[in-house]
């Protein structure tokens, strides 16, 4: 069965730091990855989305990348600002788009 | 603006009575979901549909049920077999199954009991 750990699950850091946050998933043969923010009380909004045969995606100040052979994903964000505070999740899927989530992480940037 | 509409934004379920949650989109997109999130947890899957009057069951589909009689719309039930109602309800929807593209969320239910 397909889990995925999101570590840590909290982080706070000054504002225009660099950070990078974890993702890891015990099934290796997935089809895709998206990292999703979510603010709170609200939805998921897709941030990033890598296929199992990209290495990669950047959007703007976002950085995903994908290692499948061990099971990891990292998000890294340049140069946080505080509406960058928000919670955000990982999530894997093996085929007919069934996404398995971590847990989050709740990120606070401090102004 | 395309998108997905969950309504209500609130509920409030009395014991032993079913609640509907509504999910509307207008993105033309023919995979549907419904999640379930916990305080703390990640989200998970309910119910999914691939295409119109077909759907099938996620990790908790106990004490749900849904229907897909339009393209557009994926209503979820919560009935009173399920006996620990109160989380986030969380509708998405994708273009298609095959998981190329990105997922889309509406904005949820919080459901509560009285």
């Amino acid at each position: 069965k397909q889990e995925v750990t999101q570590i840590p699950a909290a982080l706070s850091v000054p504002e225009g730091e660099n950070l990078v946050l974890n993702c890891s998933f015990t099934d290796s043969a997935i089809y895709n990855l998206q990292w999703f923010r979510q603010d709170p009380g609200k939805g998921l909004t897709s941030l990033l989305l890598i296929q199992s045969s990209q290495r990669e995606q950047t959007s703007g100040r976002l950085n995903a990348s994908l290692d499948k052979s061990s099971g990891r994903s990292t998000l890294y964000i340049a140069a946080s600002q505080p509406g960058d505070s928000a919670t955000y999740l990982c999530a894997v899927s093996k085929g007919a788009q069934k996404l398995v989530f971590g847990q989050g992480t709740r990120l606070t940037i401090n102004p | 603006d395309g998108g997905i509409t969950q309504s209500p934004k609130y509920l409030f379920r009395k014991e032993g009575q079913n609640v509907t949650l509504s999910c509307e989109q207008n993105l033309n997109h023919d995979a549907m979901y419904w999640y379930r999130q916990d305080p703390g947890q990640g989200l998970r899957l309910i119910y999914y549909s691939q295409i119109v009057n077909d759907f099938q069951k996620g990790d908790i589909a106990e004490g749900y049920s849904v229907s897909r009689e339009k393209k557009e719309s994926f209503p979820l039930t919560v009935t009173s077999a399920q006996k620990n109602p109160t989380a986030f309800y969380l509708c998405a929807s994708s273009a298609t199954l095959t998981g190329i593209q990105p997922q889309h969320f509406g904005d949820g239910t919080r459901l509560s009991i009285l």
